[in-house]
Parts: C-alpha cells; structure tokens; sequence
C-alpha cells in the first residue's frame, strides 16, 4: 500500500532557521497533504498540493512535489518557538483513505 | 471555527472490557473516520463511514471493532474486548465529501487515549 514515509524522524533548530522535512512515497496519488500535530493534540491540517502542482506556498509554509521521485517537501521558513510539533505528510490515491507516515519531531528553540 | 469533538479524553480500561469512543463531527460533513495512534508511532487508518454503513476497512479494524450512527449527531467506535495492544489515541475525523472531489482534507477531533490494563 502506498505510504507517506518522513524524514527526518526528528529535526531540532534554533528560532529563525528555517525547517525542511521530506516524505517519500510508493505508488500514484491524486493529492499530498501535510499535517500538524501539537502534543497530545489531533492532527491539523496544513497544505495540500495535488499531483500535477510542482510547488505550493501557504505564509511560511512551502511545500513541493515532485512525483518522478515520489517526494515531497515542507519548508517553514523563519521558525518560531510555536512551530514546534510533529508534521505528518499523507497520501491521497482515488477514494481510498488519507494514509499517514510516521511524522518529522520539530523542535525549535528559543 | 467548527469542530470535532470527542469523548472522553482520557480512559483507562481493564484488558477485556468493553470501550465505546464517542465523536461529534462536525454538523454539515458526510464522511466520518477513526483513525489510530500508538504512542510515537504513525497514525493508521481504522475505518470509513458514510450514509450509515461503512465505506471502507483496514486490516487493524478486525470483529472486535464496530462503528455506529446512533442519532443524528454523534459517530461511535466500540471495542468489544480490550488487548493490551488496544492502547493508543483514536482520533476521529470528518470531511464533507470524502474522496469524491480527489482532496479529502480531514478535520481531526483531539483524541481519545485509551489506556488497556
């Protein structure tokens, strides 16, 4: 089954820096969304590029795709203290249920 | 902002019993989902569920796990007999077309952490 997989697992930086964090997936898909999850919390949703989009940007979110590779990118440019949380990018193919990976650790500090 | 409310939000159990994760999606959306969370691990899909009945199944979502409509308003996940394997956040969601239009966006409730003994 397709599957968003993220990279990397946990990424720690100073406020300011900007985050990038990738997700690969396996098979064809229709859309790739990308979501956050505060501690504890549920996932909210964040931006969504569909297959035929090569980049997207959304305030200090920037995302790309690119489906020869089967890749995707979430740059927060100018990090706060705030962003800290789990990204999670999933997979969007037909009807079938988004599919989550294991999600990138965001860590930045003040 | 409308959304996903979900009760309770906390609940220890004793391996064995029943568990029943209540959910209120939001008001106007047609497709509602539980999805599961180990503690560090990915969040999996469980099931589907649109004009009462369900859509769609993983292989997680096994005979011990059940889904109803009861009422007008709220989404229920029942687990008949509780694993210690069963510990987790549930989270249920809800979209209003599913993935009809090709970009079902999720709006996610804040989670039940079950708790098996």
């Amino acid at each position: 089954s397709q599957q968003g997989e993220e990279d990397p697992q946990a990424l720690s930086i100073q406020e300011g820096e900007n985050a990038t964090m990738n997700c690969s997936y396996k098979t064809s898909i229709n859309n790739l969304q990308w979501y956050r999850q505060n501690s504890g919390r549920g996932l909210v949703h964040l931006i969504l590029i569909r297959s035929n989009e090569r980049e997207k940007h959304s305030g200090r979110l920037r995302v790309t795709l690119d489906t020869s590779k089967k890749s995707s990118s979430l740059l927060i440019t100018a990090s706060r203290a705030a962003d800290t949380a789990s990204y999670f990018c999933a997979t969007n193919s037909g009807n079938t249920p988004l599919v989550f990976g294991k999600g990138t650790r965001l860590s930045v500090i003040a | 902002e409308p959304e996903v409310t979900q009760t309770p939000s906390h609940q220890v159990t004793q391996m064995g019993q029943e568990v029943i994760l209540r959910c209120v999606p939001i008001s106007n959306h047609l497709y509602f989902y539980w999805y599961r969370q180990i503690l560090g691990q990915k969040v999996e899909f469980l099931v589907s569920f649109y004009n009462n009945e369900i859509s769609e199944k993983s292989e997680i979502f096994d005979d011990q796990f059940s889904v109803e409509r009861p009422d007008g308003s709220n989404f229920t996940l029942k687990i008949r007999s509780t694993k210690l394997e069963d510990s987790a956040m549930y989270f249920c969601a809800s979209n209003q077309l599913g993935g009809v239009s090709g970009a079902n966006v999720l709006t996610f409730g804040a989670g039940s952490r079950l708790t098996v003994l």
